[in-house]
């Protein structure tokens, strides 16, 4: 069964920096890219960016360049999106979403990483 | 950035009865390689959203046949023929044409 699963909550403080992690399972995240989106409570979806799981080539948001870094480790099929210099803004649900064979649309999204960023 | 506006943004439907959520885009979604990265997701509460529609009009795989895309350019459109329990939630357009990918408001679909 292919699935992605993600890594636990997080509570951090302003200024800290996050590390949310998406272990694929089910099949190998070289084949596909992988999106990066968030949802701030009671809010839409914002797309923060993608990484390519086969060259690790990365495409981000403007709103996020420069705070955000995408990785993979090919070795234990897991990507990882890094945040820094969080504000209370940055208090989302994260979710890690397959792009879909042949189209550009997230067809298999991880369960969600809760950020909370408080003082 | 391209900017989508759904509507409505809340839609109360009878159960059984039709529903349809329009989607416009403030530029041409067509890229150039001639595709439209245009979808379609449904989010149920406390669940991740899920893909219903991709490039304007496929149904994604497992999707029921009631739902159905339509469009072209810089307006779309989803309906569902007969609105079942389980279609509560917020609908979501997405444009995946240009970066940075862009979302909808989302339309929240409730049973009157």
């Amino acid at each position: 069964q292919e699935q992605l699963v993600q890594s636990g909550a997080e509570v951090k403080k302003p200024g800290a920096s996050v590390r949310v992690s998406c272990q694929a399972s089910g099949y190998l995240l070289t084949g596909y890219y992988l999106h990066w989106l968030r949802q701030a409570p009671g809010q839409g979806l914002e797309w923060m960016g993608w990484i390519n799981g086969y060259s690790g080539d990365t495409d981000y948001a403007q709103n996020f360049q420069g705070r955000v870094t995408m990785t993979r480790d090919t070795s234990i099929n897991t990507a990882y999106m890094d945040v820094s210099r969080l504000t209370s803004d940055d208090t989302a649900l994260y979710y890690c979403a397959r792009r879909a064979a042949g189209t550009l649309s997230p067809d298999i999204w991880g369960q969600g990483t809760r950020v909370t960023v408080s003082s | 950035d391209i900017v989508l506006t759904q509507t409505p943004l809340s839609s109360p439907v009878t159960l059984g009865q039709p529903a349809s959520i329009s989607c416009t885009s403030s530029q041409s979604l067509v890229h150039t390689d001639g595709n439209t990265y245009f979808s379609w997701l449904h989010q149920r509460p406390g669940q991740p959203p899920r893909l219903l529609i991709y490039e304007i009009s496929n149904r994604f795989s497992g999707v029921p046949d009631r739902f159905s895309g339509s469009g072209a350019g810089t307006h779309f459109t989803l309906k569902i023929s007969r609105v079942e329990a389980e279609d509560v939630g917020v609908y979501y357009c997405m444009q995946a044409t240009q970066f940075p990918f862009t979302f909808g408001q989302g339309t929240k679909l409730e049973v009157k």
